[in-house]
C-alpha cells in the first residue's frame, strides 16, 4: 500500500539553526513528491515539488528537498530557519500522470526558539 | 479574486442539521477534491473530481454528500453529522486529467467544522 512517514511529530531548533526533516514513502513506481507547509488555522502552502529530472529541487521560502530513490527519500532541509516558520510541514506523494490524488504524512511540527 | 476559495471558514452545527461547505476557484483546473483534517490523523482524501465527474470516494459515509456543477465550483453537503465529524475540511485544486502532465494541488484555508 502507498504511504508516507514522517517519523518526527515534533522538531524543536534555534532561530538560525538548520533544518532537516524526513520523509519517507512506500510506493510501486517513482511518485511526484511534495512538501506543503499550514500555519495554524490556514491552508496548505505548497513549498516545493519533484516531478523528475534533478534530485535536489529548491522551493520557496529558502527551503531545497533531495529525493534519494535508494532509500525512498524526500528530505526537506533549510540551511538558517527564522521564526516565521514555525509551523506544520506535510510530505506528500501522488500518481505521476492524471489527477492529484495526493497521500500525506502525519506531518511534523516546528517550533522555533529565539 | 485568485486561487481556491472556501466559505464558510468556520462552522458550528448540530447532529440534526443540513449545510453545505462551497468551495470556488480561479485557476482554470480541470480537478478538484474534498480532503479532511482531524486532529491526530493524517490528511485523508475524501472526494475527487476531474472533468466535472467524481472519480474518486474513499469509503466516505453517506452523510457526506458532494456536487460539482462545474469546473470551478465545488460543495461538500452535510447532514446528520456526528461528532466525530468535526474536522478541517480542505478543499483543493490542480491541473491534470488522463495521462497528461499533472501539477501541484492549490488548497483553500478550509472550513474549521464544528459538530455539536
Amino acid at each position: 500500500a502507498q504511504s508516507v512517514t514522517q517519523p518526527d511529530i515534533h522538531i524543536t531548533v534555534s532561530e538560525g539553526a538548520s533544518l532537516e526533516l524526513r520523509c519517507n514513502y512506500s510506493y510501486g513506481a517513482t511518485p511526484y513528491l511534495f512538501w506543503y507547509v499550514q500555519s495554524p488555522g490556514q491552508g496548505l502552502q505548497l513549498l516545493l515539488k519533484y516531478f523528475s529530472g534533478d534530485t535536489l529541487v529548491q522551493g520557496i521560502k529558502g527551503f531545497e528537498a533531495e529525493f534519494k530513490r535508494s532509500q525512498s527519500s524526500f528530505n526537506l532541509r533549510k540551511p538558517s530557519v527564522h521564526w516565521s516558520d514555525a509551523a506544520e510541514y506535510f510530505c506528500a506523494v501522488a500518481p505521476s500522470g492524471g489527477y492529484n490524488k495526493l497521500i500525506f504524512g502525519a506531518g511534523t511540527r516546528l517550533a522555533v526558539h529565539p | 479574486e485568485t486561487g481556491v476559495t472556501q466559505t464558510p471558514r468556520h462552522l458550528v452545527m448540530g447532529m440534526t442539521n443540513k449545510k453545505s461547505l462551497k468551495c470556488e476557484q480561479h485557476l482554470g483546473h480541470n480537478a478538484m477534491y474534498w480532503y479532511k483534517q482531524s486532529a491526530k490523523k493524517p490528511l485523508e482524501l475524501m472526494f475527487v473530481y476531474s472533468l466535472e465527474e467524481r472519480v474518486e470516494n474513499n469509503s466516505v459515509p453517506s452523510r457526506f454528500s458532494p456536487e460539482c456543477p462545474n469546473s470551478s465550483h465545488l460543495f461538500l453537503h452535510l447532514h446528520t453529522l456526528q461528532p466525530e465529524d468535526s474536522a478541517l475540511y480542505l478543499c483543493a485544486s490542480s491541473q491534470g486529467t488522463g495521462r497528461t502532465a499533472n501539477t501541484e494541488a492549490f488548497f483553500g484555508q478550509g472550513t474549521r467544522l464544528t459538530v455539536v
